[in-house]
């Protein structure tokens, strides 16, 4: 079955950076875009990244734009995300997705980031 | 960007009833929306997809409708186990999906 396992998350100053994993099993990772999603405490679900199949097309949401970076090993069947420049807002928990047309989207079970001084 | 307006925000219902969810889409997403339940320090929990699959393992109480911009869950009969936030979501491209406020499900 489709399996998503996130790591990397922790406690880290603003400002600092940190890379985030996704591992990926049970599918043909090298097909499907990932997302990430993530959500600040108490809050609601939202999208923070996209990359294509293939890692060629990477779009980000205005938050993030400039400061994250998305990017895959196809060969390790691994996503990861790359948090610069951290800032206190973003504080949450980190979800990979995959989201494709021929089933449901599936999620991993997160990793949690937290920005403190 | 497509927004998703979830509605409404918190709703108050007991044991046995009928509730409704609606998300509406700033333009079509033809069926392309996902329904999620998520408990406290859980991950969301696939409930629908293509706006009416039941996920497997789902209780059939749960289903979903519509197609273009407008969307409902309904829960035929509440159970105890199902008080918890609802989000939708849509994945109409790959390029970026977007999700509702959130509907908190509370005892009433």
């Amino acid at each position: 079955q489709v399996q998503l396992v996130e790591s990397g998350g922790g406690v880290v100053h603003p400002g600092r950076s940190l890379r985030l994993s996704c591992a990926a099993s049970g599918f043909t990772f090298s097909n499907y875009p990932i997302h990430w999603v993530r959500q600040a405490p108490g809050k609601g679900l939202e999208w923070v990244a996209v990359l294509s199949y293939d890692g060629n097309s990477q779009y980000y949401a205005d938050a993030v734009k400039g400061r994250f970076t998305i990017s895959r090993d196809n060969s390790k069947n691994t996503l990861y995300l790359h948090l610069n420049s951290l800032r206190p807002e973003d504080t949450a928990v980190y979800y990979c997705v995959r989201v494709g047309h021929d089933g449901g989207p599936n999620w991993g079970q997160g990793t949690l980031v937290t920005v403190s001084s | 960007d497509i927004q998703m307006t979830q509605s409404p925000s918190t709703l108050s219902a007991s044991v046995g009833d009928r509730v409704t969810i609606t998300c509406r889409a700033s333009q079509s997403i033809s069926n392309w929306l996902a329904w999620y339940q998520q408990k406290p320090g859980k991950a969301p929990k696939l409930l629908i997809f293509k706006a009416s699959s039941l996920e497997s393992g789902v209780p059939s109480r749960f289903s979903g409708s519509g197609s273009g911009t407008k969307f409902t869950l309904t829960i035929s009969s509440l159970q105890p186990d199902d008080f918890a936030t609802y989000y939708c979501q849509q994945y109409n491209s790959y390029s970026s999906i977007t999700f509702g406020q959130g509907t908190r499900l509370e005892i009433k």
